[in-house]
Order: structure tokens, then sequence, then C-alpha cells
């Protein structure tokens, strides 16, 4: 079993609708708690950053962590074609400064 | 633009030859990471430079792998021998460091074919 597990996908919705992608972990000394998103041919780029539980929200977007059950959510709010791309968890514990991935799940907002 | 910047963007080579991948971080970061990122899958860590300290090297795949970083900036990823299980896409992040890893910045990505 990897430690951070991602449905890849592709995960297709119309322009608008809100959009949940998760990742569940087993490590659960893992405390900080990212989402990149990764257009076709580009790198990763960081959306959002959190720390240990709770909830975060940055204009659309909203991430969440479960520790209790070692599960992160990321909600996009009425999305849009834009949007289209690859959403990557990642996450790191205390003592480490090299996150792990998860395989990314491929979104495709059609208008 | 100030961000990381990798070369060559594509490299064709035959199994059995060495290739070297180049990565230029963000001035003033002190932390670098290579992953690799084939097709569908995550990234897969490789090595991780962060100021004078000895990399972690764990994430490399085998002895054919090696990477360094010179006067604490560019870092040259080198792969000796290559073989065809070793095509992806090779990624350069850097980042200001701190617990966690803190923000990495990407590349754009190396993309290795081995025929």
């Amino acid at each position: 079993q990897k430690e951070v597990e991602q449905d890849p996908g592709p995960l297709s919705v119309p322009e608008g609708a809100i959009v949940s992608l998760n990742c569940t972990y087993s490590n659960s000394a893992f405390q900080y708690f990212m989402w990149y998103r990764q257009y076709s041919r580009k790198g990763p780029e960081l959306l959002m950053y959190t720390y240990s539980s709770g909830n975060k929200e940055d204009g659309r977007f909203t991430a969440q962590v479960d520790k209790s059950s070692k599960y992160i959510s990321l909600f996009i709010r009425d999305s849009q074609p834009s949007d289209s791309a690859t959403y990557l968890c990642a996450m790191s514990d205390g003592g480490s400064y090299i996150p792990t991935f998860g395989r990314g799940t491929s979104l495709i907002v059609h208008p | 633009g100030a961000g990381v910047s990798q070369s060559p963007s594509n490299k064709v080579t035959e199994k059995g030859k060495d290739v070297e991948l180049r990565c230029d971080p963000i001035s003033g970061h002190t932390a670098l990471y290579w992953y690799r990122q084939s097709l569908g899958q995550g990234l897969e860590f490789l090595i991780y430079f962060q100021g004078n300290s000895a990399p972690d090297k764990s994430g490399l795949p085998s002895d054919r792998f090696s990477a360094e970083r010179t006067g604490g900036s560019v870092s040259t990823l080198t792969i000796q021998r290559t073989q065809q299980e070793d095509s992806a896409v090779y990624l350069c992040a850097s980042s200001l460091g701190g617990r966690g890893g803190g923000e990495l910045f990407f590349g754009e990505g190396s993309r290795l074919t081995v025929l």
C-alpha cells in the first residue's frame, strides 16, 4: 500500500459544478498537507498549504484535513474550464523536508 | 522570469547512453529537489539538497543515478547507461526550506525518452 492514495480519475464535470478531490494516507505523522495543480506539460504549482487539521479557504478553493480519518479534500466551487488540470495532493511530517505526493487526479471541466 | 529553469526540455537517447539534466533554482532558495514523474504516476522523490548539508539520496532508484549541486545553486542529475524504464519527466523544484518542505517551486521538467 502506498503512503498516499489518490484516485487518478479522470473526473469530468460541467462548468459551474462543485468539485471534490480527495486523498487518503497511512502515515499518522503527516502534519503538513498541500494541494498542487499541474497543467499539461507544465510543472506543478502550489494551490493550498495547511498545517494539521481543519479547513482553509482561498477564493473558490477550500482545503479540508481530517487527521482522525487520515483523509484530505480539496473543494472547488463554481468550477471553470480553466480549472481543467491534474491535482496532486502532497504531505510531509514535522521532521521531514521532503513531501510525499499522490498520483494526481485528472479533472476536466467542460463548458 | 525568475522561476526554476530546467534543460533540456526534451531529450531522446538510446539505451545504454548517459544523460545529464540541468536545473537552475530560484535565487536564494536553499533547498533543491529532484522528482520523477512517469506516465499516469505521481511524483517519485529522487534526491534532496539543503544548503551545504549532505544530500538525501534515499529516493535514487539505482546506482546509475547521481546528482550534484555546485555552489549551492545549479544542480545536475546524471543517469548512466540509460534503460527504457528511465523514460519519464524529471522535475526539479526549489524552496526556501522549512519543516514540511515549504512551498516547492517547480520547473517545467525535462522529458526523457530512452529508445
